[in-house]
């Protein structure tokens, strides 16, 4: 059966602080995988990842996948209250994206 | 220009009622989706339509019923649901939808939050 862990689950943080977040996943015909932000109602598109190694950054945003070791992580620099939200990661095999279940994340002033 | 739109924002429905949940793109994407998404618990997915035809179900019971006028519209109708029902109805589209070859990011809509009363 696929799976997707996210972790940490929650994460509180201050302002100006980094931080990484975490997706572990065993998928079978994996393609890619999807990273969304999630505030009150849509998730956003951040980034897709298909190759292994190849940093994709966007701003303040980064994320890297390693297919060998089935995971990816998600670095946020200089957080902002606005990143306060639920992230979600999502592999896709070859019919669809399977959500893990976020990483909830809290920025303070 | 990559927004999905969705109506209605919100949605009060007896058991006995008749609705639809409606969603529109202008993309040009030429796969839709339709999710599922309960408090605290990630997106589930309900159907994919690829050029306009039913591609996916994943099991979802027959009170839900899907439709795809055309590449640019998706509807959701609803009729005899429960109470477990109620969550956010999440309309999504990417550029395409083929099973094992390229994969393309999707989009979502801002969702219809549904209550079954």
């Amino acid at each position: 059966e696929d799976k997707v862990v996210q972790s940490p689950l929650s994460l509180v943080v201050h302002e100006g602080d980094t931080v990484t977040l975490n997706c572990s996943y065993e998928v079978t015909n994996f393609r890619s995988l999807l990273w969304y932000k999630q505030e009150k109602k849509a998730p956003t598109f951040l980034f897709m990842l298909t190759s292994s190694g190849i940093e994709k950054k966007s701003g303040r945003l980064s994320s890297i996948l390693d297919k060998k070791e089935l995971f990816s992580i998600l670095n946020i620099t200089a957080t902002q209250t606005g990143d306060s939200a639920i992230y979600l990661c999502a592999p896709r095999n070859t019919d669809k994206l399977i959500f893990g279940t976020g990483t909830r994340l809290q920025v303070f002033p | 220009d990559t927004e999905v739109t969705q109506t209605p924002k919100h949605l009060v429905m007896g058991m006995t009622n008749k609705k639809s949940l409606k969603c529109e793109q202008h993309m040009g994407h030429r796969a839709m989706y339709w999710y599922k998404q309960k408090a605290k618990k990630p997106p589930e997915l309900m159907f994919v339509y690829s050029y306009e035809k039913l591609s996916i179900n994943e099991s979802v019971p027959s009170r839900f019923s899907p439709e795809c006028p055309n590449s640019s519209l998706l509807n959701l109708h609803l009729h005899a649901l429960q109470p477990e029902d109620s969550a956010l109805y999440l309309c999504a589209s990417s550029q395409d939808f083929q099973r094992g070859v390229t994969p393309y990011e999707q989009y979502f809509g801002p969702g219809t939050r549904l209550t079954v009363t």
